[in-house]
């Protein structure tokens, strides 16, 4: 069965203080994984796409980066206004969308 | 230009109604594909409709349907609703689906609340 999981559930940092999500995955084949940030109220907006193993793409603060089994999402230096949920989502082999739980991210000032 | 347009943002219904609910895609946008969230259960992927085909299903009951209209919009509709059908449904545009480029733009969602 086609399954992601987002590790921590929540996170707390200070402002100026990096960090990673992770998304970790199990699927029959890999055609994309995505990430999104979604604010309360909100529906999800795209953040980037990934193919393959080994590429990378950055906007801003964050880096998103892929390997055969995990996906990160790199935090460097977050704002207050980076707090959000970011959710990460993967095409497996079967044409459907499989989201993971999504990571709770709150950065004090 | 304009967004997804979702409505009604807000709605409640009884166990055993049914409901129907809209969304208006990004102008120029083929793809349309719903999504039920839910604190338990997270964002979970309903179908997807392309050019007013169904393309691809989520694991769904077939009380959950859908459908797409010639101008792209489209409608989903839940019949005999449950208490667990309590949900933020989410629309999501783009101009080929999701197994393309991943680049998915959503409404604001409709909140149900099933009593």
């Amino acid at each position: 069965e086609d399954q992601v999981t987002q590790s921590p559930e929540a996170l707390r940092l200070q402002e100026g203080e990096s960090s990673s999500l992770n998304c970790s995955y199990t699927v029959s084949g890999l055609r994309g994984l995505f990430w999104y940030r979604q604010d309360p109220g909100k529906g999800p907006e795209f953040l980037f796409t990934l193919y393959s193993a080994g590429e990378e793409k950055e906007k801003e603060r964050l880096k998103a980066t892929l390997t055969k089994k995990e996906s990160f999402l790199h935090i460097t230096a977050p704002k207050p206004e980076d707090s959000a949920t970011y959710l990460c989502a993967l095409v497996p082999g079967a044409q459907k969308l499989v989201f993971g739980q999504g990571t709770r991210l709150t950065i004090n000032p | 230009k304009a967004g997804v347009t979702q409505t009604p943002r807000y709605l409640i219904k009884t166990r055993g109604q049914q409901v129907t609910l809209s969304c208006s895609p990004i102008s120029g946008h083929r793809s349309v594909s719903w999504y039920q969230q839910t604190p338990g259960q997270g964002l979970q992927f309903l179908f997807e409709y392309f050019s007013e085909t169904q393309r691809n299903k989520g694991n769904f009951p077939g009380r959950f349907s859908g459908r797409q209209f010639s101008n792209s919009r489209s409608e989903m509709n839940v019949s005999t609703l449950e208490l667990g059908d309590s949900a933020l449904y989410l629309c999501a545009s783009s101009f080929m689906g999701f197994s393309d480029t991943g680049e998915l733009f959503f409404g604001e969602g409709s909140r149900l609340t099933v009593l």
